[in-house]
């Protein structure tokens, strides 16, 4: 299975803040990397797919780049809305794995 | 305007069997992959099963040979079944609609039901 390994686990941040998460693959996963946001008890909604392809209906402040290994979910500047937990997903192999998710919490 | 509304969660002793639906509307089950993901409490996300579009289905290690995931293409509905139930399987269980933006492996899950909780103890 291929593992996905997010970091920080949990970050505290400020309104207006720009926050960057990382997601790392075990091995090459090319582009196919998907991240959601999670509300305390609500379902997962999805933010960008294909590592940098937002949404439609996604706010333009969030942004994804990377390829191969190495993946990150920026947040230009934080909105109170966006207080949440962030998923990263790959779909490289068929048996889909998530990462471990990063909590982004008031400072 | 697509919804995904999962339903047969409950209390159940280990050993037991469950089935969940997902009744979708907006769209066809057979024109989309179609996911179950469940959440253990205060735990992350875990890829359960697919039944792709063309009907095949993929299992996560974790429950292969124990659940099984279908459709009724008549009831536009997709199950899953599970078996030989144990405390590790009691969790929130989401169904969700795939989308593709890139041939074979572009796959993402772009709705999402309200999930159903199993619990699983004696």
């Amino acid at each position: 299975d291929i593992q996905m390994t997010q970091s920080p686990s949990s970050l505290s941040a400020s309104v207006g803040d720009r926050v960057t998460i990382t997601c790392r693959a075990s091995q090459s996963i090319n582009s196919f990397l998907n991240w959601y946001q999670q509300k305390p008890g609500k379902a997962p909604e999805l933010l960008m797919y294909g590592a940098s392809f937002l949404q439609m209906g996604v706010p333009s402040r969030f942004s994804g780049s990377g390829s191969g290994t190495d993946f990150t979910l920026t947040i230009s500047s934080l909105q109170p809305d966006d207080f949440a937990t962030y998923y990263c997903q790959q779909s490289y192999s068929a048996l889909l794995t998530f990462g471990g998710g990063t909590k982004v919490e008031v400072k | 305007e697509v919804q995904l509304v999962e339903t047969g969660g409950g209390l159940i002793q280990p050993g037991g069997s469950l089935r969940l639906s997902c009744a979708a509307s907006g769209f066809t089950v057979t024109k989309n992959n179609m996911n179950w993901v469940r959440q253990a409490p205060g735990k992350g996300l875990e890829w359960v099963s697919v039944i792709y579009s063309g009907g095949t289905t993929n299992y996560a290690d974790s429950v292969k040979g124990r659940f099984t995931i279908s459709r009724d293409n008549s009831k536009n509905t997709v199950y899953l079944q599970m078996n030989t139930l144990g405390a590790e399987d009691t969790a929130v269980y989401y169904c969700a609609r795939d989308n593709m933006w890139s041939y074979n492996r572009g796959w993402y899950m772009d709705f999402w039901g309200k999930g159903t909780t199993v619990i699983v103890s004696s």
